[in-house]
């Protein structure tokens, strides 16, 4: 599986926008990009996913690099409800089936109220 | 709608037995998917199951098992307990494999 590499933590200040980056230089044209997050004491979450252009959801952002080596996850305004552990996960659902999530160490992020 | 459910939500069993944990999916999903989080490996897939038929399956041993039920909800068994094998377990359901998914709130299983 390709793989994906994070900052162990990153801080940030409540209501302040939150770039958490991520490469995968070993990319495959069929791997999408995703994010996930776990809260303290829950299960991971899904925020958001794609493939190759910039996404939008009600969480978060995703901007992708153009040549999709890396990609970065916004938080517009961050609360201290986003306080948690995110994940960025490559999958290729190319060819069916299911290999499951390939979670890393992800990134600690710590907001600052 | 409901989300995952996983129960039970604690379990203390002793090493050499064998435990059964359950997870029931969001209605309509028909993917579900396990995973053990532990604190030095982090979370590892265990199996995915779809329609009832086991599709993949991570780099565990044969004493964990699982299974799927017409109505897709799933259980895993894990047998001859290990300590090793105290961790958080986790049930994720999906669409199918490439939808978002869905994680429930785990089983914390202890071996003492």
């Amino acid at each position: 599986d390709a793989k994906t590499t994070q900052p162990n933590s990153m801080e940030s200040n409540e209501e302040e926008p939150v770039h958490l980056p991520c490469n995968h230089s070993t990319i495959s044209g069929t791997d999408y990009i995703h994010w996930y997050r776990q809260l303290p004491s829950q299960g991971p979450e899904y925020v958001i996913h794609g493939l190759t252009s910039n996404v939008n959801n009600r969480m978060a952002s995703l901007a992708i690099a153009e040549d999709r080596k890396s990609s970065t996850l916004i938080l517009h305004r961050a609360t201290l409800r986003d306080a948690a552990v995110y994940y960025c996960i490559l999958t290729d659902y190319s060819g069916g089936g299911a290999d499951g999530l390939t979670f890393g160490k992800g990134t600690h992020l710590i907001i600052q109220p | 709608k409901a989300g995952v459910t996983q129960t039970p939500r604690y379990l203390i069993k002793t090493r050499g037995q064998q435990v059964t944990l359950s997870c029931s999916p969001i209605s309509g999903h028909r993917s579900v998917s396990w995973y053990q989080q532990t604190p030095g490996q982090g979370l590892q897939f265990l199996f995915e199951y779809f329609s009832e038929t086991q599709r993949n399956k991570g780099n565990f041993p044969g004493r964990f098992s699982g299974r799927q039920f017409s109505n897709s909800r799933s259980e895993m068994n894990v047998s001859t307990l290990e300590l090793g094998d105290s961790a958080l377990y986790l049930c994720a359901s999906s669409l199918d494999a490439s939808t978002e998914a869905f994680f429930g709130q785990g089983t914390r299983l202890t071996v003492v």
